[in-house]
């Protein structure tokens, strides 16, 4: 099946320190979502990417969807504390798999103040 | 507006013990519903699916099964519990073929002892 691979596994940064996460499959996908986790919640949507090529920002928060629609990455700047959190990517492929998410592994933020 | 609700938050049961864990949606007619199981803070596992009343997928052979008895309701159960059932627990709604996502549930921290 269709299989995302999200890298880094976990981050430790400091304070300040921008940060960068992406993930890629060997398929492509018609939507792109990158959702945070807060320790003992639920995954919350940050940015949803419907075109190739796509960037979106939302706040100090930055995602494209990459040109071959195989990938996506995204970038926070000027982390702060409240950063901390699993990121997951997540696509949405067309066909018979329409509206049927893949997420990826999870990158763990530490943010260091 | 759309609400997704799931409860308990937390839950502590022995082992070879019952599980009944419930997620409710408003706001909303006929939603995909799903499960998900998350393990020591990383990946997420989907468990179940579900696009009607009384249709259920299963994605991985487990301990655990799932009914919808009305639209809105999504129930995750157990007939007898297992230590390797620990775990964090999410429930998540959408729309039919939507490309607008997931939305999860606050999620169930369960702990088998």
């Amino acid at each position: 099946g269709q299989q995302l691979n999200q890298s880094p596994q976990s981050m430790f940064i400091q304070e300040g320190e921008d940060v960068s996460m992406n993930c890629t499959s060997s398929s492509i996908f018609n939507t792109w979502l990158w959702y945070k986790q807060e320790p003992g919640e639920g995954p919350v949507l940050l940015i949803a990417l419907y075109k190739a090529g796509e960037l979106t920002s939302n706040g100090r928060l930055t995602a494209q969807f990459g040109i071959t629609r195989k990938d996506s990455f995204l970038n926070i700047s000027a982390s702060i504390p409240s950063d901390v959190g699993i990121y997951f990517c997540a696509g949405i492929a067309g066909g018979t798999s329409y509206g049927k998410l893949t997420f990826g592994q999870g990158t763990i933020l530490t943010v260091h103040p | 507006s759309q609400t997704i609700h799931q409860w308990p938050a937390t839950l502590v049961q022995p082992v070879g013990s019952p599980l009944s864990l419930e997620c409710t949606v408003e706001g909303t007619s006929n939603p995909n519903l799903y499960w998900y199981r998350q393990a020591a803070g990383r990946g997420l596992q989907l468990l179940f699916y579900s696009v009607g009343i009384g249709q259920i997928s299963s994605e991985v052979p487990q301990n655990l099964s799932a009914s919808r008895p009305q639209d809105r309701q999504f129930i995750l159960s157990s007939k007898k519990l297992l230590l390797s059932d620990s775990g964090f627990y999410l429930c998540a709604w959408s729309r039919y073929r939507s490309d607008y996502g997931y939305t999860f549930g606050s999620g169930t921290r369960l702990t088998v002892v």
